[in-house]
């Protein structure tokens, strides 16, 4: 199966920049990347989604390298609500079952 | 208002009982689907419906029975439930394929003790 490898935990301060990186050697042509973002008793949540080179919204950014193979979601200055866990879907146009897989995602703590 | 929701959101019950939990999507959306999240948080799909009709049924027990009345629900049915059952369940939806946006529902608490 197709599947998204992710650091397991992160930890960073206020207001610095945090990249998380997902390896997915396997994706597919048609396949896209999305992150979402999970707190504590929540459902997971989207923040951005990409196919190649850069995308940026108010919240995040995302890099897709040429042979996108790996993508990082970039957070400038964390703040203390950061603090999640987050989870990168490698998706496209078929109901395949890896491309549902979110894997273990990475928790990010942000300390004061 | 809330684009997925699901109830009840916390459940608790005794092992080898019967127990539902209902989802309704107002996004419109064609697709639907059940993940579990275990204590370890990995996130397993469990069951994607298409327009009510059943696409993906992953390696789950025949004790877990998925039905959708139309596009907008998808229930969850759990017969004789078992410890190993505890879990967060969440309810979601998106418009076609995944490679499109998931939206989940902030999902149920199921203990069986």
């Amino acid at each position: 199966l197709a599947k998204t490898t992710q650091p397991i935990s992160m930890d960073s301060y206020e207001g610095q920049e945090v990249n998380i990186t997902c390896s997915h050697n396997n994706i597919a042509t048609n396949d896209y990347i999305t992150w979402y973002q999970q707190f504590p008793s929540q459902g997971p949540r989207f923040i951005i989604q990409g196919y190649k080179t850069k995308v940026t919204n108010e919240v995040a950014s995302l890099f897709i390298p040429a042979d996108r193979k790996s993508s990082t979601l970039s957070l400038p200055r964390v703040s203390l609500s950061d603090t999640a866990v987050y989870y990168c879907l490698v998706g496209g146009p078929s109901y395949n079952t890896d491309k549902l897989i979110f894997g273990t995602g990475t928790r990010l703590q942000v300390f004061p | 208002d809330t684009a997925v929701s699901q109830t009840p959101k916390y459940l608790v019950t005794q092992m080898g009982n019967d127990k539902s939990i209902k989802c309704e999507q107002n996004l419109g959306h064609d697709t639907m689907y059940w993940y579990k999240q275990d204590s370890k948080k990995f996130l397993k799909i469990m069951f994607s419906y298409n327009n009510k009709e059943l696409i993906i049924n992953e390696t789950v027990p025949n004790r877990f029975s998925p039905k959708s009345p139309d596009k907008a629900h998808l229930n969850l049915h759990i017969n004789s439930l078992e410890l190993g059952d505890s879990a967060v369940y969440f309810c979601a939806s998106s418009q076609g394929t995944p490679g499109n946006t998931i939206y989940f529902g902030e999902g149920s608490w199921l203990t069986v003790v």
